[in-house]
């Protein structure tokens, strides 16, 4: 089945600084790579996704990368503030798959 | 305003007895699973359902059961057979596409049960 690691499993960024989170998978024919947003009590909320038939996605300060040929795929936020400090997790599926695959996060920290 | 609603957001327990976690959507989705957090862990699925009457066991199903009599609704039983049931469940629904399989999944606030 389909794997996910996710690196690195804390990060600390002085605030106005760009934050990258890698994650790779194992399955070459994964077709959907979804962001999630974690903030501390809550439920994880989708913040950005990605197919497979595209290489970037950006949304604001976000933006996700694609790489098929190495089966990974990265998060960056640009300008960062302090309300970005939360836990952040990917996830990947399979075409025709029944359930996501979560990497196991990464808590981000923006120094003021 | 659609979304999914899991209560109560904090419940409390006794060792030794069952409790059960609800979970309701009205998204008109026809997937939804249930996942176990423990403290800086990352997420852990317990059951899915990908239509009503039918579910599949997670990683981790082992002292939990579920049922899927309605669409909207999948509540989670925490039974006495879980041995450390303390953590953060999340809920969660997604679409099922013709051809994709299931897509997006949005999360529920979750429940967070203590065993006194």
């Amino acid at each position: 089945g389909e794997n996910v690691e996710q690196h690195p499993s804390t990060l600390s960024v002085q605030e106005g600084d760009s934050a990258v989170i890698k994650c790779t998978y194992s399955d070459s024919a994964s077709n959907y790579f979804p962001w999630y947003k974690q903030e501390l009590g809550k439920g994880p909320q989708l913040i950005i996704d990605i197919r497979s038939n595209v290489g970037e996605k950006k949304d604001q300060r976000i933006a996700v990368t694609l790489n098929k040929t190495a089966k990974h795929f990265s998060l960056h936020i640009t300008e960062t503030q302090p309300e970005d400090s939360a836990v952040y997790f990917c996830a990947a599926i399979v075409p025709a798959g029944e359930k996501l695959t979560f990497g196991t996060g990464t808590r981000l920290t923006i120094i003021p | 305003d659609g979304g999914i609603t899991q209560s109560p957001k904090y419940l409390f327990r006794k060792e030794g007895q069952n409790v059960t976690l609800s979970c309701e959507q009205n998204l008109n989705h026809d997937a939804m699973y249930w996942y176990r957090q423990d403290p800086g862990q990352g997420l852990r699925l317990i059951y899915y359902s990908q239509i009503v009457n039918d579910f599949q066991k997670g990683d981790i199903a082992e002292g939990y059961s579920v049922s899927r009599e309605k669409k909207e609704s999948f509540p989670l039983t925490v039974t006495s057979a879980q041995k450390n049931p303390t953590a953060f469940y999340l809920c969660a629904s997604s679409p099922r596409l013709a051809g994709v399989g299931t897509d997006t999944q949005y999360f529920g606030p979750g429940t967070r049960l203590t065993v006194l």
